[in-house]
């Protein structure tokens, strides 16, 4: 089984709709966060948490909301989705020593019409 | 602001050749990591290398290595014999004040 999940893995959708991503983890990290990539742009940061109780937002969080329900779970919400927020998205964790890198999800491609 | 760049947008390298990728990256920081991450079309993140910037020895794992130079602010990932499983989008990035920075990503092509 996956350590980082993310469901769905592809999700089609109208312009208007309230969408939600959500992420699960098994490795027991406390951090987790939420980028979109897009061609040509790399993985932008949309907000991160470093535990249930702090949640920041990143380079780019307008338009998109988070839930941290639990250490293992980081949900991303799209209030009303609108076409530029196609793209795929990856939530990821890391571990708090500094040194460790992030461990992804296999992505949710989002289109929205 | 703390900024990664990968100038090269799309490469292509013909297999069992070798190719270097480019990173330069941007931080006023004394403490922070770096890391190159593989994406093939599977879509996966998949970490390849890593690299503390206080180590003045260049990383490397298996046919990955790094060329590493602080005072350059520079970054590069070597792919000896590459393989056609190497096909991927690669991603530099760094890590400091507890926050990752990813470069645009660079397209390799590797040809039978």
């Amino acid at each position: 089984d996956a350590d980082v999940t993310q469901t769905p893995r592809n999700r089609i959708t109208k312009t208007g709709k309230r969408i939600m991503l959500e992420c699960s983890q098994t490795k027991g990290h406390d951090r987790m966060y939420w980028y979109r990539q897009d061609p040509g742009l790399g993985l932008r940061l949309i907000y991160y948490s470093f535990d249930v109780k702090d949640i920041n937002k990143g380079e780019i969080s307008d338009g998109y909301s988070v839930s941290r329900q639990a250490q293992a779970k980081f949900s991303l919400s799209l209030e009303s989705a609108i076409p530029n927020q196609t793209a795929l998205y990856f939530c990821a964790t890391s571990a708090p020593q500094v040194r460790q890198p992030q461990h992804f999800g296999d992505g949710t491609r989002l289109s929205i019409l | 602001a703390q900024t990664v760049t990968q100038s090269q947008p799309e490469m292509s390298v013909q297999e069992a050749e070798t190719v270097t990728l480019s990173c330069t990256y941007d931080t006023s920081e004394n403490n922070y990591y770096l890391f190159w991450y593989k994406q093939p079309p599977s879509r996966q993140m998949i970490l390849v290398i890593r690299q503390e910037a206080y180590k003045q020895q260049n990383a490397t794992e298996n046919r990955f290595s790094v060329n590493f130079q602080k005072a350059a602010k520079s970054f590069s990932l070597k792919i000896s014999d590459s393989q056609l499983g190497d096909t991927a989008m690669y991603f530099c990035a760094f890590m400091a004040v507890n926050k990752f920075y990813f470069g645009s990503g660079t397209k390799l092509n590797v040809k039978p």
